[in-house]
């Protein structure tokens, strides 16, 4: 069954702490995103990917980093430099180009 | 750089009633258009996209779109609302530089009885 998952679904730190969020997805997909979603504002983008080794910041990076080690995988850590990273987390994937993303089911992240 | 606009923050609508929720957008030439759905605490799913030809798009969950170039709009359209429609709806421009998605704000509906 093909899809994007993101784990946890919910996920609670201290502040200082560095975090990371999962995003696998088994579609074969060469782009990948990740959106922070606050109440109010849509979904602003945060970092993204066309092709594995390959990524570049969106309109919101700092504070965050991610990797692209394996086409299949995303993970963002969100770091301590982040100064309000209580949010919804979104990752999605898609063909690249003029083609549309899908989305995974998201991570809602409490830092407290 | 490209922007979406969704003027109406919330919208509430009285079950079988027509729907009919605005995006305008900003872009030079011929915009790559998306609407998707979600539902409380969960991801986004497509409703339908635009990217040329015939100008009334159709979707899933029987929605449509039409993107009226004069105007900037593409509009989201259902001719009979269900309690099920109940969601937050985004409307997006694909971004030619970065490939990536730039949304709106959202539109929550909420569905009367």
């Amino acid at each position: 069954d093909g899809g994007i998952t993101q784990s946890p679904k919910y996920l609670f730190r201290k502040e200082g702490q560095n975090v990371t969020l999962s995003c696998e997805q088994n579609l074969n997909h060469d782009a990948m995103y990740w959106y922070r979603q606050d109440p109010g504002q849509g979904l602003r983008l945060i970092y993204y990917s066309q092709i594995v080794n390959d990524f570049q910041k969106g309109d919101i990076a700092e504070g965050y980093s991610v990797s692209r080690e394996k086409k299949e995988s995303f993970p963002l850590t969100v770091t301590s430099a982040q100064k309000n990273p209580t949010a919804f987390y979104l990752c999605a994937s898609g063909r690249g180009g003029v083609y549309e993303q899908y989305f995974g089911p998201g991570t809602r992240l409490t830092v407290t | 750089a490209q922007s979406v606009t969704q003027p109406d923050i919330h919208i509430t609508v009285s079950e079988g009633a027509s729907l009919e929720l605005r995006c305008n957008y900003s872009y030079g030439a011929t915009p790559y258009l998306f609407w998707y759905v979600q539902s409380p605490g969960q991801g986004l799913q497509l409703l339908l996209k635009y990217f040329s030809g015939d100008t009334l798009v159709q979707g899933i969950k029987g929605f449509e779109a039409e993107f009226k170039r004069s105007q900037s709009s593409f509009n989201l359209r259902k001719p009979s609302v269900h309690w099920s429609d109940a969601a937050e709806y985004f409307c997006a421009v694909r971004d030619t530089g970065r490939r990536a998605l730039t949304f709106g704000s959202g539109t929550r509906l909420q569905v009367q009885p």
